[in-house]
């Protein structure tokens, strides 16, 4: 089976720096992906992990640890803009191309 | 933009009735997928295609829900005897299948059961 697990809420202020989490079971591992999702909108894909370690995009990086079963979103600088939702997803390994997902983490940025 | 687009964006109907969404993927892409979206959860999936081939359905896609893709190119998601619970967003992504590959969403068609 596959489990995703990722805080429901967060809050952070313009400016700073905030770590959002999410821990995965599965009965095997195919890669990590993180996608944002402003209220009432598409998915919009972020970063895509499947070695260990951190992978920087601009203001945005991710991190993952295999044998953790965990994988962190960081986003510096924040911006009003970057309110939304953050949706941690794996492939299940061998089950063809679908994605699962974590319920999603809202975050809310504030002045 | 992501390419992939979905019709109509918005629909509201009777419990009891039927109603069919279209997406359109990304051109060069022959995996197609549906998702379900709930109000506060995360994306559950529904389906997938590969070209016209119907690859994997969940369980959550009971007998009222069919989804087809004759072509290759677009798909339709129909949902026939609509019930309350229906209402979502339901979403469509599509990838290469070239290995792991990155799913484009649609926009989404947010449906009202009343």
């Amino acid at each position: 089976g596959q489990n995703i697990d990722q805080p429901t809420e967060m809050t952070a202020t313009e400016g700073a720096i905030v770590q959002i989490n999410c821990t995965y079971q599965t009965s095997g591992f195919n890669g990590l992906f993180w996608y944002q999702q402003h209220a009432g909108e598409a998915p919009t894909f972020l970063s895509y992990n499947v070695l260990d370690g951190l992978e920087e995009k601009g203001r945005f990086s991710s991190f993952l640890s295999r044998s953790k079963g965990y994988s962190y979103l960081l986003l510096k600088e924040l911006q009003m803009k970057d309110s939304a939702s953050y949706l941690c997803a794996a492939p299940p390994y061998n089950q063809g191309g679908k994605l699962i997902f974590g319920q999603g983490t809202e975050l809310s940025v504030k002045p | 933009d992501t390419g992939v687009s979905q019709d109509p964006r918005h629909k509201i109907t009777k419990r009891g009735q039927n109603v069919t969404f279209r997406c359109d993927p990304i051109s060069e892409h022959n995996r197609l997928y549906w998702y379900r979206q709930t109000l506060g959860q995360g994306p559950e999936f529904l389906t997938y295609f590969q070209n016209e081939a119907q690859l994997e359905k969940s369980r959550l896609l009971s007998d009222r829900f069919s989804a087809e893709r004759p072509k290759g190119s677009f798909s339709t998601l129909e949902i026939q005897r609509t019930e309350q619970g229906d209402s979502a967003m339901y979403l469509c992504a599509s990838s290469l299948d070239r290995g792991r590959e990155t799913q484009y969403f649609g926009p989404g068609t947010r449906l009202l059961v009343l």
